[in-house]
């Protein structure tokens, strides 16, 4: 089976612009999380999507937004972008079993 | 609160020493546990898992790990380090509840290898 994939893989906005990232998952998975990780934060859960409904919720505030397509694609959107969000955005999905398999993450800078 | 540990930021150990890197938890009932390696710049690869059993399990590249209930522990051990090993470390654990799951992270070792 194909791995999961992120796309784009590198991205670079400036302060107040919005981006869009995606996630395709491993075939038949249904569950995708999505991921902040930073030098300073670490791995940080952003949210879980199951069947297109959000299921879990991470501590960020709202100019994170999520989405699940009904291929169980998912897209993650951030709103008026800061320094603070350079980051890399991990998406994870999961199928029956109760690990998780990561994509290669999208290097997100802002300027 | 739930939490996970890894004590330790950052490891070096010579080509072909043993290793091992320690993980804790904090959680009310026993979780499922994992181990995930992320070389630079890349995405985090699962290493091993254990969810009930044998408390030792085995994974890929050589790793193994062993549940300790008693110490709420999950330490990842490998008997002889390559330079190929030299990444950071994740340890994981995961709640189940009903059909959802509560995964948390540790902070993560860094693990260099000296030649």
């Amino acid at each position: 089976k194909a791995g999961v994939t992120q796309t784009p893989r590198y991205l670079i906005k400036t302060r107040g612009q919005q981006v869009t990232l995606s996630c395709s998952p491993i075939s038949g998975h249904r569950s995708v999380s999505w991921y902040q990780q930073t030098p300073g934060q670490g791995l940080q859960f952003l949210f879980e999507y199951f069947s297109e409904t959000q299921r879990n919720k991470g501590n960020f505030p709202g100019r994170f937004s999520g989405r699940q397509f009904s291929n169980s694609r998912s897209e993650m959107n951030v709103s008026t972008l800061e320094l603070g969000d350079s980051a890399l955005y991990l998406c994870a999905s999961q199928g029956q079993g109760y690990e998780q398999y990561f994509g290669p993450g999208t290097r997100l800078t802002v300027t | 609160a739930q939490s996970v540990t890894q004590p330790d930021i950052h490891i070096t150990v010579s080509e072909g020493a043993s290793l091992e890197l320690r993980c804790n938890y904090s959680y009310g009932a026993t979780p499922y546990l994992f181990w995930y390696v992320q070389s630079p710049g890349q995405g985090l690869q699962l290493l091993l898992k254990y969810f009930s059993g044998d408390t030792l399990v085995q994974g890929i590249k050589g790793f193994e790990a062993e549940f300790k209930r008693s110490q709420s522990s999950f330490n990842l051990r490998k008997p002889s380090v390559h330079w190929s090993d030299a990444a950071e470390y994740f340890c994981a654990v995961s709640v189940a509840y009903g059909n959802n799951n509560d995964m948390r992270f540790g902070a993560g070792t860094r693990l260099t290898v000296k030649p």
